[in-house]
């Protein structure tokens, strides 16, 4: 019973670098989500996604892409890394219905320097 | 844009006490609020969530209350144990599939 997982769990990135965060979920959910949270700041919500092909802006998108081809999968990618993006990303997953719980990943650890 | 407040940053009680955890947000136009408990270098673990229709949830020792009017919510947490010793986040989600955290309680039991 795997639920949300997250790879990698840690890394290091040199300014400029690009990487691809990856998340998949087996529990057949339709929504998707990625946050970051930095220390003292809460949960901040980058992207989000209601479905395979279908994805939609968070609170804070800039420097940041994600796709959503399958139900399972929704990578996060980072372009053109900044010493800003220095945070922990979680991905959590939903069904669709609003009395649904999130579930969520133990999340990746990134540090750009 | 919504604003989420968790009220006491921090907390230690000792084993046994009953507490309670507060969160306010400033938009009562939602749809649910969640309650998580997050340990450390964890993910978040749903604990409650309540329908913006309702007024609590309970589940074991822990109830969770909501007057959206007022836009409050209340985690209560009856005979707290050392294992309670986590941090706890709001999370309130708005139209739009918008979530918004509370910046979270840290809580510590006392053996």
């Amino acid at each position: 019973n795997a639920g949300v997982t997250q790879t990698p769990k840690f890394r290091i990135l040199k300014i400029g670098q690009s990487m691809t965060l990856q998340c998949t979920q087996d529990m057949n959910h339709n929504y998707m989500y990625w946050y970051r949270q930095d220390p003292g700041m809460g949960l901040k919500l980058i992207y989000y996604s209601v479905g395979a092909g279908i994805t939609d802006k968070g609170e804070v998108p800039n420097g940041y892409n994600v796709s959503r081809s399958t139900t399972e999968d929704f990578p996060l990618r980072l372009e053109l890394a900044a010493p800003s993006q220095t945070s922990v990303y979680f991905c959590a997953s939903s069904y669709a219905h609003s009395n649904q719980p999130q579930h969520f990943g133990d999340g990746t650890r990134l540090s750009i320097l | 844009k919504q604003e989420v407040t968790q009220i006491p940053a921090a907390l230690s009680v000792p084993e046994g006490e009953n507490l309670v955890l507060n969160c306010s947000f400033t938009d009562s136009a939602i749809y649910n609020l969640q309650w998580f408990r997050q340990d450390p270098g964890k993910g978040l673990t749903s604990l409650l969530l309540i329908q913006s229709s309702q007024r609590e949830q309970t589940s074991g020792r822990l109830n969770a209350s909501l007057d959206k009017s007022s836009g409050r919510s209340t985690l209560y947490i009856a005979a707290s144990q050392p294992g309670d010793s986590a941090t706890y986040l709001c999370a309130v989600r708005n139209t739009g599939n918008q979530f918004y955290f509370g910046t979270g309680t840290s809580l510590t039991v006392i053996p």
